[in-house]
C-alpha cells in the first residue's frame, strides 16, 4: 500500500453513461498525476496538477474527459458518454514538489469496463 | 515527445538466474528513469530509480544502468526468487511537469 487510495476499484458502465472516479493522494503531496493503462501496455499520461492547479493534459484527454482538484488534495476524473474504447484501468499518482524528488507514488487503480 | 521501447516483452528464467531488461529512450532532455514492478490488479510500484548524472546504481539485488550517449538503460536482477515474478516497466521522465513516459512492460516469470 503506497498510501494513495482510488475510488472505486472497478466500474462496470454502459456506453454513453459518465463515471467519475476519486482519488486521493498522500496528505503532504502537491503534484498529482492521473494515467490511463490499456491491457498489455504501459500507463499513458493524462493530465498533471500542482496543488489545484492543473498544469498539463494529453492529448489523450479528449474533451469528454475533465479532472479537477479543488483544494488541493483529493483529484476526481470524469468520463462522459463513455466509449467502449475507454475501458481501461485508470491509475492515480501523486508526488513532492520539491526540487529534483522526482518519485510518483501510484495507486491501485479504477478498472473501467464500457459495455 | 519522449518515446521509450523496452525489451524483451516477455522473460522466463530460471529460479536464481539473472535477468536482464533493457530499455532506449529518444530525448536527451530526459534525466531521471525509474523502473517500476507491477503484480496483477495492482499499481506499479517503484523498484529502483536513476539519475542521468549516475551511470549506476544497486539496491541487493536490483541493479541499473545508464548510458546517456546512447540513450539506454538496463535492469538487472540477480539470483531471481518466484516473487520476483510480475511486469516490469521502465520509464523516463522529461520536461518541466514531471511527465513520465512508460515502457511497454516485460513480463517476467521466475520459474521454481
Amino acid at each position: 500500500d503506497t498510501g494513495v487510495s482510488q475510488d472505486p476499484r472497478h466500474k462496470i458502465t454502459k456506453r454513453g453513461q459518465n463515471v467519475t472516479f476519486r482519488c486521493d493522494p498522500i496528505s503532504e503531496h502537491n503534484r498529482l498525476y492521473w494515467y490511463r493503462q490499456t491491457l498489455g501496455q504501459g500507463p499513458e499520461f493524462l493530465t498533471y496538477f500542482q496543488n489545484e492547479a492543473q498544469l498539463e493534459k494529453s492529448r489523450l484527454l479528449s474533451d469528454r474527459f475533465s479532472a479537477e482538484r479543488p483544494k488541493g488534495s483529493f483529484s476526481t476524473l470524469e468520463i462522459q458518454r463513455t466509449e467502449q474504447g475507454d475501458s481501461a484501468m485508470y491509475l492515480c499518482a501523486s508526488s513532492l514538489g520539491l526540487a529534483n524528488y522526482n518519485e510518483q507514488f501510484f495507486g491501485p487503480g479504477t478498472r473501467l469496463t464500457v459495455l | 515527445g519522449e518515446n521509450v521501447e523496452q525489451h524483451p516483452s516477455t522473460l522466463s528464467v530460471q529460479e536464481g538466474d539473472s535477468a536482464v531488461i533493457k530499455c532506449t529512450y529518444s530525448d536527451s532532455a530526459s534525466n531521471y528513469f525509474p523502473w517500476y514492478k507491477q503484480e496483477l490488479g495492482k499499481g506499479p510500484q517503484l523498484i529502483i530509480d536513476i539519475r542521468s548524472n549516475v551511470g549506476e546504481k544497486k539496491d541487493q539485488r536490483i541493479a541499473v544502468t545508464l548510458n546517456k550517449t546512447a540513450k539506454h538503460f538496463s535492469l538487472h536482477i540477480t539470483e531471481t526468487q518466484p516473487e520476483d515474478s510480475a511486469v516490469y516497466f521502465c520509464a523516463a521522465l522529461s520536461g518541466g511537469y514531471q511527465k513520465v513516459t512508460f515502457g511497454t512492460g516485460t513480463k517476467l516469470q521466475v520459474i521454481p
